[in-house]
């Protein structure tokens, strides 16, 4: 089972900034938060991970909140092409191979 | 573009066919991943190999059969398919260093349908 909790969909107007939530409460000590996105009919894409500190790429910010349950992966200009669904994964980063996919959030930007 | 490819990206087959999925990485990478998405399901992984050996099966039915022959080639072999499992397939690949993060590359899918 994923060790994570999503809202399942999220409308965001293009231009404005999306801020999607995501609960670890189980989280370990030496677990990432990954995120990863896909779009309709493709493969994942990855977007951006962290352990402890906010993380800030091209593509997006990730908010990690100081307990490390809970964080917010931030698209600060949505744009159309951002329509996807959105996964964050924790896991640790050696000792197994495995990515468990929850069911994500379905993110939605409106013209 | 990934940089990992996936042939063919559309397959219908028969229950009684033979075919194959073909995933080629251009990355170097030496982790290779084969995932099954079924329609308004999470993402399931099936096999993982490391260094072309087979490093996780996750109770994946025989009539999928996998071969990594080197570190850029990943098939998956089906037979005497069922319609359930009609799904997107995913192959992934990784650069598998320890104590280390490890994004996976995905490759565009095959849309399998079995009649």
């Amino acid at each position: 089972d994923a060790k994570t909790t999503q809202p399942p969909s999220m409308d965001c107007a293009e231009g404005r900034a999306a801020n999607l939530p995501c609960n670890h409460s189980t989280i370990s000590g030496n677990e990432y938060v990954y995120w990863y996105r896909q779009i309709h009919s493709q493969g994942p894409q990855y977007i951006i991970h962290g352990l402890k500190n906010n993380e800030t790429n091209e593509m997006a910010s990730l908010i990690i909140t100081e307990d490390r349950k809970s964080s917010t992966l931030i698209l600060p200009h949505a744009t159309l092409r951002d329509t996807a669904v959105y996964y964050c994964i924790v896991r640790p980063a050696s000792g197994t191979y495995k990515y468990i996919f929850g069911t994500g959030t379905r993110l939605k930007v409106l013209a | 573009e990934t940089g990992v490819t996936q042939t063919p990206r559309h397959l219908v087959m028969g229950m009684t066919n033979k075919k194959s999925l073909k995933c080629e990485q251009h990355l170097g990478h030496n982790a290779m991943y084969w995932y099954k998405q079924s329609a308004k399901k999470p993402l399931e992984l099936m096999f993982v190999y490391s260094l072309e050996e087979r490093v996780e099966n996750n109770s994946v039915p025989s009539r999928f059969s996998p071969e990594c022959p080197n570190s850029s080639h990943l098939f998956l072999h089906l037979h005497t398919l069922q319609p359930e499992d009609s799904a997107l397939y995913l192959c992934a690949s990784s650069q598998d260093r320890p104590a280390s993060y490890n994004e996976q590359f995905f490759g565009p899918g095959t849309r399998l349908t079995v009649l």
